[in-house]
Formats: structure tokens, C-alpha cells, sequence
């Protein structure tokens, strides 16, 4: 079955470290993007991609990077500049141009900073 | 791009019909409007999507006004599952806070 898988589903990292999030979709969606979402809040756009080798950055991209060396992967890395990094992190693919179904989102991973 | 805006919160008995409003004021002619529901912890679950003409499928109905300016999603019989964060979008990038929508035995 299609669909777009994100690992870990939970992850805890020390201050001061980098962390990596992955994202993998098998849709043959050309687009791809990072949201944060922290408790009682809705979704924030960190950085998205519509093709490959490019991306943009989002409402609150500063202490995140991201690559897209490949359609099907857009990894997600959490600097140790991101001042406060534990949150949901969600990853989400769909096509980018007329109708479709928008978004196919990941089951999500929780990151924390202990 | 537009924006949309839509009520925090809002109850639903369960057995009747759920009536979601949103308001997308700014929304260009070829831009789609989209519903998504969130189960915490969950990611976002796409539920229907529409331009100009009303829409209905297995899990909602979708009604949209003539000058496309706000729609509405009916959940026509809500039950306790369906109890989540509604989130109405018209433009990919851009996600408000949702509606929070809480069914009632």
C-alpha cells in the first residue's frame, strides 16, 4: 500500500544535540513538508519542498534544516539552535498542481529534549 | 494564499448532524478548500475537499457558498469517534488552529 512513513514514532534527545526525523513516501508525490504542531495548537509550516534539490522555509524555519536528494525522502534535522525543540513533528506529501487529494500526512514523531 | 477561520470549539450530540463553519474570504478562483480531521496524536485525516460545487462522500458533506467565501462541513450523523481537531484549508501552506470539536453521548 502507498503511503507516507515517518521514524521514529518517538525520540528523546539530549541539549545540545542534533537529531534527525525521517520522512519516506512511496505516493510519487512531488511535494513534501515538515510541520510542527506543539500541545493545544494547530500545525506550523517549517520548511517544504516541491521538487527536488529545492525547498523553502516556512513560518518557523530557523534552528531546522532539511534536504531533498531524492523524491521519496524529505529528512528533517532539529539543530542545536532550535531553542525549543520538543514538539509533534508532522511530515506530509501531495501532488502540486490541479485537483487532487492534498495531503497525506505521517503518523507523526514526538521528539524530547530531556 | 488564503487564509481560513474557523470557531475553537464547538459540542455535537451524538446522533445528530455536526455543522462546521469556515471562513475563507480570500480565496482565489482555481484554490481548492480542504477538510482535515485530527485524533490527538494522530497526523491530519483528509475528509473531503471541493471548488465550487457541493460535495459528498462516505464521511461528510461539504457545502460551499455561491461567492466561495466561507463552507461548511456536516458530519450528518456525529458519533463519539468523531470527536477531534477539524481543520479547514485552502491553501496547502497554511494550517490554522482548528476546530475543535467535542460529540456527546
Amino acid at each position: 500500500d502507498g503511503g507516507i512513513t515517518q521514524s521514529p514514532k518517538y525520540l528523546f534527545r539530549k541539549e545540545g544535540q542534533n537529531v534527525t526525523l525521517s520522512c519516506e513516501q512511496n505516493l510519487n508525490h512531488d511535494a513534501m513538508y515538515w510541520y510542527r504542531q506543539d500541545p493545544g495548537q494547530g500545525l506550523r509550516l517549517i520548511y517544504y519542498s516541491q521538487i527536488v534539490n529545492d525547498f523553502q522555509k516556512g513560518d518557523i524555519a530557523e534552528g531546522y534544516s532539511v534536504s531533498r536528494e531524492k523524491k521519496e525522502s524529505f529528512p528533517l534535522t532539529v539543530t542545536s539552535a532550535q531553542k525549543n525543540p520538543t514538539a509533534f513533528y508532522l511530515c506530509a506529501s501531495s501532488l502540486t498542481g490541479g485537483e487532487d487529494y492534498g495531503y497525506t500526512f505521517g503518523s507523526g514523531t514526538r521528539l524530547t529534549v530531556v | 494564499d488564503a487564509k481560513t477561520t474557523q470557531p475553537p470549539s464547538m459540542d455535537c450530540a451524538e446522533g445528530r448532524a455536526a455543522n462546521l463553519p469556515c471562513n475563507h474570504s480570500t480565496i482565489s478562483g482555481n484554490e481548492y478548500v480542504y477538510w482535515y480531521r485530527q485524533i490527538h496524536s494522530q497526523g491530519p485525516q483528509y475528509i473531503i475537499h471541493g471548488l465550487k460545487n457541493n460535495e459528498t462522500n462516505e464521511m461528510a458533506s461539504l457545502i460551499i457558498t455561491e461567492d466561495r467565501k466561507s463552507s461548511t462541513l456536516i458530519l450528518p450523523h456525529a458519533t463519539l469517534r468523531d470527536t477531534a481537531v477539524y481543520y479547514c484549508i485552502a491553501d496547502k501552506l497554511s494550517f490554522g488552529a482548528g476546530t475543535t470539536v467535542t460529540v456527546r453521548a
